[in-house]
């Protein structure tokens, strides 16, 4: 079956500092890959996805790259805030006797200090 | 704002009560989800829709049943709550798999 791994948290990071959160995945197929973000009390927002191979998907300064070879999707980040603080779920979706099921990581919490 | 609109924002059941959680999406998705989101246990499926009048079974579907008369709308129900359900609830939705919508969830207390 398809399955997710992220790295554990939390992350803690100075302001300013660079920020990468690993992501791997297992699946059958080609599947789409997405970055989620969750603040405080709040539900999932999309942060950024790729739909195929070598595809970079960037927002607000975060990206990540569709690496099939090492079936990897990392978040990274330049210059981290403290607004960013937040947890960060990387998922799939692959198409699975016909439905699409999405798969989710355990999530990482990300803590920026001033 | 077109999204995923759940209903209510929290709610304290007594053990053994019942109560319904509705989803309701103004995008035309034909997929919908329920989640509940535990410390440490990240997102677990509970049931899903492919469509309107259909559900299907997820990760953890004992203790709840789910409707899905209408497309825009997703029904989650307890019968008989327990502690154990105390938990964060999301809904979500999807068209074909693209992304998916989140709601802003439903904190649900069982004591």
């Amino acid at each position: 079956g398809n399955s997710v791994t992220q790295m554990e948290g939390p992350v803690t990071l100075s302001e300013e500092a660079f920020l990468t959160i690993n992501c791997t995945y297992t699946a059958t197929g080609y599947p789409s890959l997405f970055w989620y973000v969750q603040y405080p009390g709040e539900g999932l927002q999309l942060l950024l996805k790729a739909t195929k191979a070598d595809d970079k998907g960037s927002n607000k300064g975060f990206e990540a790259t569709y690496r099939k070879e090492t079936t990897s999707f990392h978040l990274e980040k330049g210059s981290v805030q403290v607004s960013d603080s937040a947890v960060y779920f990387c998922a799939l979706s692959a198409p699975s006797g016909g439905s699409y099921i999405p798969t989710f990581g355990r999530g990482t919490s990300l803590i920026v200090h001033p | 704002n077109a999204g995923v609109t759940q209903t209510p924002k929290f709610r304290v059941l007594k053990t053994g009560q019942s109560m319904t959680l509705l989803c309701a999406q103004d995008m035309n998705h034909e997929y919908m989800y329920w989640y509940r989101q535990d410390p440490g246990m990240g997102l677990r499926l509970i049931h899903y829709s492919v469509g309107e009048g259909t559900t299907a079974k997820g990760e953890v579907p004992d203790g709840y049943n789910v409707s899905r008369l209408k497309k825009q709308n997703f029904l989650l129900g307890l019968e008989s709550a327990a502690p154990s359900q105390t938990s964060v609830y999301f809904c979500a939705s999807s068209y074909l798999g693209i992304g998916y919508t989140f709601g802003s969830g439903t904190r649900l207390t069982v004591v």
